[in-house]
């Protein structure tokens, strides 16, 4: 069954620390890939996308993501958190490649950071 | 640019009546429409997929008598639950993706906390 993993249920770091946050799923197929975050009291907002080409992809505040196809993964990371990066981020496939279908979400991961 | 609403933000009803829930694309032509259910410190279920001008296709499980969607506009879709009961007390959140968006991304609306009493 297509499944989305998130292994890190919920993380906490200190401002200026590094941040990966683990997203696998399982298919060998095409897919394309989604990162978003859903900050306090607010919707789920759009970080990053891949769906070909370079598999280093660059989102908004100073986020970026890795595809490794041979390891079904998309992690997420950014060198240099921030307080306002506290947040819920979940990880979205979209199986098949398949234009305007449909989403499997990973159940999500809590960031705090502490000042 | 590509922006969603939903109205209400929050409802409280009684059980067995019904609510309605709105979901509009802003500034751009919806094609497509998701509703989803969110539970607390869960992940995102896709209740159903709405395509302007079609009826819904909804995921297994979900009772379509049950939740009705209605996307009959390229900028309007609508979930309505009928005859709610407590447990149907949850958090809906519908996305939309089309033209005059980004092709092939699915934009969220801030979500309809429901509360059936």
């Amino acid at each position: 069954a297509q499944s989305v993993s998130q292994h890190n249920h919920h993380v906490i770091l200190s401002e200026a620390a590094s941040l990966e946050l683990g997203c696998n799923y399982s298919y060998g197929g095409t897919v394309n890939l989604f990162w978003y975050v859903q900050y306090p009291g607010q919707h789920l907002q759009l970080l990053l996308k891949y769906f070909s080409g370079d598999p280093l992809v660059k989102g908004i505040k100073g986020f970026e993501a890795e595809f490794i196809k041979s390891k079904f993964s998309f992690n997420l990371r950014k060198p240099s958190v921030q307080w306002s990066d506290t947040a819920e981020y979940f990880c979205a496939v979209n199986f098949g490649g398949s234009t305007l279908g449909r989403l499997y979400f990973g159940r999500g991961t809590q960031l705090t950071v502490w000042p | 640019g590509a922006v969603v609403s939903q109205h209400p933000s929050r409802v409280i009803c009684k059980s067995g009546t019904s609510v309605k829930i709105e979901c509009r694309s802003l500034d751009f032509q919806a094609t497509t429409m998701f509703w989803y259910r969110q539970f607390p410190k869960k992940s995102l279920m896709l209740m159903a997929t709405s395509n302007e001008g079609s009826k819904a296709t909804y995921e297994q499980g979900v009772e379509k008598d049950k939740f009705l969607i209605n996307h009959a506009s390229l900028t309007l879709s609508t979930l309505t639950v009928t005859s709610a009961h407590p447990e149907d007390s949850s958090f809906y959140i519908c996305s939309a993706s089309g033209q005059g968006a980004e092709q092939e991304t699915q934009y969220f609306g801030p979500g309809t906390r429901l509360l059936v009493l």
